[in-house]
């Protein structure tokens, strides 16, 4: 079946750690998206990538850094600048059309990351 | 900038029908989602608004006017699993390709 997987669904790190979400989707989908959600809040784009080896930061990206060597792939790492990390973080993906096509962004189970 | 508007919570009874409202004020914008979100889970798609008037998909409808920035989503003869949080989200397509969320609006069905 074709999907976005995201791992682990509860990820626990100590403070001052780096640690890295993974987001792998098999839609074979051009554009893919890393969001932060908070309680009570909205949706954020961190980071987003619309080709292989080219990401853009979103509105939220300091203290966050992310990589695309393939299509399929799209890891994004909280590092330990991110002052407040603890968030529920969402991976997406969409295929690139024109400006008014139905391009709707498929997302994955999510992962609950908690610094203690 | 970007601003998108929705209440924050609302509360309806099993059966009834229910209007959820969304304002935006964005750039370069192309279109509108909803979407629905259950606690703990991913957003799920429901509907996307291109051109102005209502398209109705089963028991959901949404509602677009871009003149006025203004959208709705009309969920009728609502069911308990129908508790959840709707998010309303614009869609820029001019190269950018991003969606910008409204905070959602968290939508509590009772017997």
């Amino acid at each position: 079946d074709g999907g976005i997987t995201q791992s682990p669904k509860y990820l626990f790190r100590k403070e001052g750690q780096n640690v890295t979400l993974s987001c792998e989707q098999n839609l074979n989908h051009d554009a893919m998206y890393w969001y932060r959600q908070d309680p009570g809040q909205g949706l954020r784009l961190i980071y987003y990538s619309q080709i292989v080896n080219d990401f853009q930061k979103g509105d939220i990206a300091e203290g966050y850094s992310v990589s695309r060597e393939k299509k399929e792939s799209f890891p994004l790492t909280v590092t330990s600048a991110q002052k407040n990390p603890t968030a529920f973080y969402l991976c997406a993906s969409s295929i690139l059309r024109s400006q008014t096509g139905d391009n709707e962004q498929f997302f994955g189970p999510g992962t609950r990351l908690t610094v203690l | 900038g970007q601003n998108i508007d929705q209440p924050t919570e609302m509360t309806a009874t099993e059966g009834a029908i229910v209007q959820i409202n969304c304002t935006y004020q964005t750039s370069g914008f192309n279109g509108l989602f909803w979407y629905q979100q259950h606690a703990g889970e991913a957003p799920t798609f429901l509907s996307y608004n291109v051109l102005d008037g209502l398209e109705e998909k089963g028991r959901f409808s949404s509602f677009l006017s871009r003149s006025k920035g203004y959208s709705y989503l009309l969920l009728k003869e609502l069911q308990m699993k129908d508790s959840a949080s709707y998010l309303c989200a614009a869609y820029s397509g001019a190269g950018s390709y991003q969606l910008t969320f409204g905070k959602g609006t968290k939508l509590s069905v009772i017997p």
